[in-house]
């Protein structure tokens, strides 16, 4: 079964601080996509980054960057200098080639204290 | 450019009933998908649809249907409505280039079944 694993339902940082999520993923295919969303108490899902499975370079997005092991099949996410905008449920996802079909992990809830 | 919206925002329906809930992509999109969001469930995909056409279904009884319009707007119906279907109703739309790049979501339709 194709599966994302986010082992931490709650994660919590202080303003300025750094804080790694964690995520896992399952996928015999070797063509895949991976992402990190974010959504906000708005309900609306954003795109934090986005990593291709073919490269070794990990993706960053201004603060935001990636720990990609491919064999260990992880993706990680860094967020630097937390904002109290960043407070959300973050999503880690993948796609496989060709498809837009997205797999969902169950989410983590970022909380960042002043 | 205008993103994704989706209509209704809230919907109160009676168990039995049927709902259909609409989605307008992005101005040139093409695909669109659509995803129920639970607490217990987390996001689950149900299906997409690309030039009219379903490419991918999920794992959802046959009550759920969906389809799309020449012009890309999508809508999706549930039938014989249960407690159960209670959810955030998600559409996301994209450029099937291939490449797996950036899906845009809608803020989604809340769906309460009482």
């Amino acid at each position: 079964a194709q599966t994302v694993t986010q082992s931490q339902p709650e994660m919590s940082v202080q303003e300025a601080e750094t804080v790694t999520l964690s995520c896992t993923y399952d996928t015999s295919e070797s063509d895949y996509y991976l992402f990190w969303y974010k959504q906000p108490p708005s309900r609306q899902m954003i795109l934090v980054i986005r990593q291709e499975a073919y490269k070794q370079q990990n993706a960053t997005e201004n603060r935001f960057s990636v720990n990609f092991q491919k064999a260990a099949k992880s993706f990680s996410l860094k967020i630097s200098d937390s904002q109290l905008g960043d407070a959300a449920m973050y999503f880690c996802a993948y796609t496989l080639g060709g498809s837009e079909k997205l797999v969902f992990g169950k989410g983590t809830k970022l909380t960042v204290n002043p | 450019k205008a993103g994704v919206t989706q209509t209704p925002r809230y919907l109160i329906k009676t168990r039995g009933q049927q709902v259909t809930l609409s989605c307008s992509p992005i101005s040139g999109h093409r695909s669109v998908s659509w995803y129920q969001q639970t607490p217990g469930q987390g996001l689950q995909f149900l299906f997409e649809y690309f030039s009219e056409t379903q490419r991918n279904k999920g794992n959802f009884p046959g009550r759920f249907s969906g389809r799309q319009f020449s012009n890309s707007r999508s809508e999706m119906n549930v039938s014989t409505l249960e407690l159960g279907d209670s959810a955030l109703y998600l559409c996301a739309s994209s450029l099937p280039t291939g490449l797996n790049t950036e899906a845009f979501f809608g803020q989604g339709t809340r769906l309460t079944v009482v």
